[in-house]
Order: C-alpha cells, then structure tokens, then sequence
C-alpha cells in the first residue's frame, strides 16, 4: 500500500519568509496529491492540489511542485501571513479509483513568526 | 460546493457505553466515505472505508467489533464506538469524494470530539 512521508514536523518562519513543506511517496500508482490546511479544532480544507501529469501549479502565494521520477512533492508558501499559521498535511492516491485508500503524511506545524 | 456534515460535533460519556457518531453527505450521494481518527497533534489515520451496502474495510489494527460501520444509504455513514473506554477519547472525522470531473477529493466533516471518562 501507500507510504507518506512528511517533513519537516515542525516549522517557525519570519512574516514574509518562504516556507516548504516536502512529502515522498511510495505507491507509483499515485496519481492525484493535495494539500490540507488544518487550523486548530477544525476540519482539514483543500488549499491546492496536483496531478501526475503536471509537474508544478501555483495559486496566488501557495505552489506545489511534483517530481514523479522521485515519487516527491513539495508545498511553497511565499510571503508568509500570520493566517498561514495552522498544520498542513499531504497525501497521496490514486484519484481515479473509488476503491483507492487516502493516505495521508504526518503533517507538518508551521508557525508563522511576527 | 460540496457539504459533508457530522454530528455531534463534541460527546461525553462514561466508561462502558456506546456512542454514534453519523457523517452525512448534504447535496450528494456517496458510496464511499472514509473515517479517519486523530489524536492531538498527530496526523489523520485512516480506520475505515465504509461502504454503502456493503460491509466496511477496517485498516489494519482497528478493530471490527469496537468500531462499528453502518452505511445503509447512499447519504449516510455512522460510526458507533461500542463499550468505550477513555483510550478511545479522540478527534473522529469523516470524509467522502463528491462526484465530479477530474481527480476524487477528499471532503471533511467537522469532526467529533470524543471524550470518555
């Protein structure tokens, strides 16, 4: 089955400083890997997602890029917010099957410095 | 866009009793859902797939008997904590795929907070 590695599990960055996140993955069926926003006591949201048949995508201050050849992903905050402070998790799966299991990474805290 | 609701969203109970949580989907149907349980800051672990008509996949680990998964409608899961004890004091979150075009995104429920004494 699917492997989700997430690093690092803890992150603190300046206000306006860049943060990256970073998952591997195990399952080369994989084709399909979001990234969730949890802030504290609340549901995870979907803040960006990708396919395999993409390499990077951007949305505003938040990027994602995939490396298919090395089964990695990687999120990109730029110009960091207080409101960025929350835990963020990655998964992986196959976004095509109904019957794919939804893995998800570790998560990682990040902390947004004033 | 798609609602995934759950109730309640926080419960108490003694050592010993059973509690239900139920995880709707409000403006779509899902043969799937999936029931994830996260202790403080720890990640979602996946328990179970439930499965409408069918019976649940458990992950490896979760016991069938303790967890019970009931999916009797295409809008409906419910997750009943048989005889909890206080380890089973946890955040239990539900989530299901609403179709649509593209890749299968994973939708949350609020979340249940369970607290057993």
């Amino acid at each position: 089955g699917e492997n989700v590695e997430q690093h690092p599990s803890t992150l603190s960055v300046q206000e306006g400083d860049s943060a990256v996140i970073k998952c591997t993955y195990s399952d080369s069926a994989s084709n399909y890997f979001p990234w969730y926003k949890q802030e504290l006591g609340k549901r995870p949201q979907l803040i960006i997602d990708i396919r395999s048949n993409v390499g990077e995508k951007k949305d505003q201050r938040i990027a994602v890029t995939l490396n298919k050849t090395a089964k990695h992903f990687s999120l990109h905050i730029t110009e960091t917010q207080p409101e960025d402070s929350a835990v963020y998790f990655c998964a992986a799966y196959d976004g095509y099957s109904s019957a794919s299991k939804i893995i998800f990474g570790s998560g990682t805290r990040l902390s947004i410095r004033p | 866009g798609a609602v995934v609701s759950q109730h309640p969203s926080r419960v108490i109970c003694k050592s010993g009793t059973s509690v239900k949580i139920e995880c709707r989907s409000l403006d779509f149907q899902a043969t799937t859902m999936f029931w994830y349980r996260q202790f403080p800051k720890q990640s979602l672990m996946l328990m179970a797939t439930s499965n409408e008509g069918s019976k649940a996949t458990y992950e490896q680990g979760v016991e069938k008997d303790k967890f019970l998964i009931n999916h009797a409608s295409l809008t409906l899961s419910t997750l009943t904590v048989t005889s909890a004890h206080p380890e089973d004091s946890s955040f239990y979150i539900c989530s299901a795929t609403p179709p649509g075009p593209g890749a299968n995104v994973l939708t949350f429920g609020a979340g249940s907070r369970l607290t057993v004494l």
